[in-house]
């Protein structure tokens, strides 16, 4: 069974940094497609960014230059580091992963809150 | 940027189908997924590459594309398909990922 664990939201002030982990289990973060994609609160899906197994790294431009997706292959663990962080990045941020290199989220996780909030 | 237009709301009545909506430029042209989101849980991945069920999902799940609007089908509503729906493409130039806005089901 596929488990993805997000973790690392919490509330930071306007100006700071955080990072989020996302645990996979019954899944290779290493081998497929890894996004994050946030929802701030009473509102639709946002695409945030995308890890590729090859390495390539996308974003959106609302996050682009602040934004950092990486993984640790050995941990299987996915990460995005965000820094400036801004009122309007207050959201629930979830792990999806892709089968392979599949351009739809088979498999997601049940988010990390993230308040931006002075 | 790709935007993705869906109708922010749709009412139905149980036993009857509904149909959800995603415009797109030439939407017909790409391949779009379709996902269920109920409150407080993270979404579920309900119809890929415009039409194919993952499997658990029902068959009175089903989608379509052609030209610029895409469309999720829900036969035989049930009170518990009450949900939010977003269609979801790959753009292609930017190599992004695009939601549509959402459309909240409400089963009468």
């Amino acid at each position: 069974e596929v488990q993805l664990v997000e973790s690392g939201g919490g509330l930071i002030q306007p100006g700071g940094s955080l990072r989020l982990s996302c645990a996979a289990s019954g899944f290779t973060v290493s081998g497929n497609y890894m996004s994050w994609v946030r929802q701030a609160p009473g509102k639709g899906l946002e695409w945030v960014s995308i890890i590729y197994s090859g390495d390539g790294t996308y974003y959106a431009d609302s996050v682009k230059g602040r934004f950092t997706i990486s993984r640790d292959n050995f941990k299987n663990t996915l990460y995005l580091q965000m820094s400036s962080l801004r009122v309007e990045d207050t959201a629930l941020y979830y792990c999806a992963g892709t089968i392979g290199a599949a351009v739809y989220f088979a498999y997601w996780g049940q988010g990390t809150l993230v308040t931006v909030s002075s | 940027s790709y935007v993705l237009t869906q109708p922010p709301s749709v009412s139905v009545a149980p036993g009857r189908t509904a149909r959800i909506t995603c415009g797109g430029h030439h939407i017909g042209s790409t391949s779009v997924h379709w996902y269920q989101q109920k409150p407080g849980q993270a979404p579920v991945l309900l119809i890929y590459y415009d039409s194919n069920r993952p499997s658990g999902i029902p068959e009175r799940f089903s989608g379509s594309s052609s030209g610029n609007t895409a469309t999720l089908a829900i036969s035989r509503v049930e009170a518990g398909d009450e949900a939010t729906y977003f269609c979801q493409v790959w753009d292609s130039t930017t190599d992004h990922r695009v939601f549509g806005g959402g459309t909240k089901l409400t089963v009468l």
